[in-house]
């Protein structure tokens, strides 16, 4: 069981918006450590998506955003493309473990 | 272009013992903080450890304290990840990631970070 909870998966049709939720506590997001996306592509490695909750590095479509409030952070997904599919993975740290967290993460299914 | 390439990979019996390295190219490793990240076969990433750049600071997942010894040279820009007393729960792709931070995160600790370059990953597979 993650520390950080996500939900296993998410679909939506091209040109649709989705979010994926990061729910967590007060010893991790609630604690007010920042939260970070990654996607992993098929068969790739994993790849910064959004920094810092709401920071998106050069290259990253504007299509993605991300928030933050209480003990919980999202992604959100504008114009949803083919190419978006996809696991997402969001990170904390996590100051009871004393170590970064992941979420469980979230396989996103373009129909 | 800022690339990292794991290697070291293989089968191994439960109880052996693998070296994995990682080569950093096309920037400064010797200032950035590094780390190892798994992930077991069809589930999710998880955080194994973490060394500071002068290698004076490491830590790492309960799971694998005491049997993985993170070190680094930074002379020759590579990081390490040595594997003894392997068990079942260790086959996974491992993967080096370098961390990095922006404005005001990069006068916080670590662990406000973010892992902005990672490797394509090597796999470690623990079986008889």
């Amino acid at each position: 069981q993650s520390v950080l909870t996500q939900p296993p998966s998410v679909s939506g049709a091209p040109g649709q918006r989705v979010t994926i939720s990061c729910t967590g506590s007060s010893s991790n997001i609630g604690a007010g450590y920042d939260v970070h996306w990654y996607q992993q592509l098929p068969g790739t490695a994993p790849k910064l998506l959004i920094y810092g909750n709401s920071n998106r590095p050069s290259g990253v479509p504007d299509r993605f955003s991300g928030s933050k409030s209480g003990t919980s952070a999202s992604l959100a997904i504008t114009g949803l493309q083919a190419e978006d599919e996809a696991d997402y993975y969001c990170q904390s740290y996590d100051s009871s473990l004393s170590r970064r967290v992941f979420g469980g993460g979230t396989k996103l299914t373009v129909l | 272009e800022v690339q990292l390439v794991e290697s070291g990979g293989g089968l191994v019996q439960p109880g052996g013992s693998l070296r994995l390295s990682c080569a950093a190219s096309g920037f400064t490793f010797s200032s950035y903080e590094m780390n190892w990240v798994r992930q077991a076969p069809g589930k999710g990433l998880e955080w194994v450890s973490y060394i500071s750049s002068s290698g004076s600071t490491i830590y790492y997942a309960d799971s694998v304290k005491g049997r993985f010894t993170i070190s680094r040279d930074n002379a020759k820009n590579s990081l390490y990840l040595q594997m003894n007393s392997l068990r079942a729960e260790d086959t996974a792709v491992y993967y080096c990631a370098r961390d990095s931070c922006s404005g005001g995160s990069c006068y916080l600790p670590y662990y406000y970070y973010y892992m902005d370059v990672w490797g394509k990953g090597t796999t470690v597979t623990v079986s008889s």
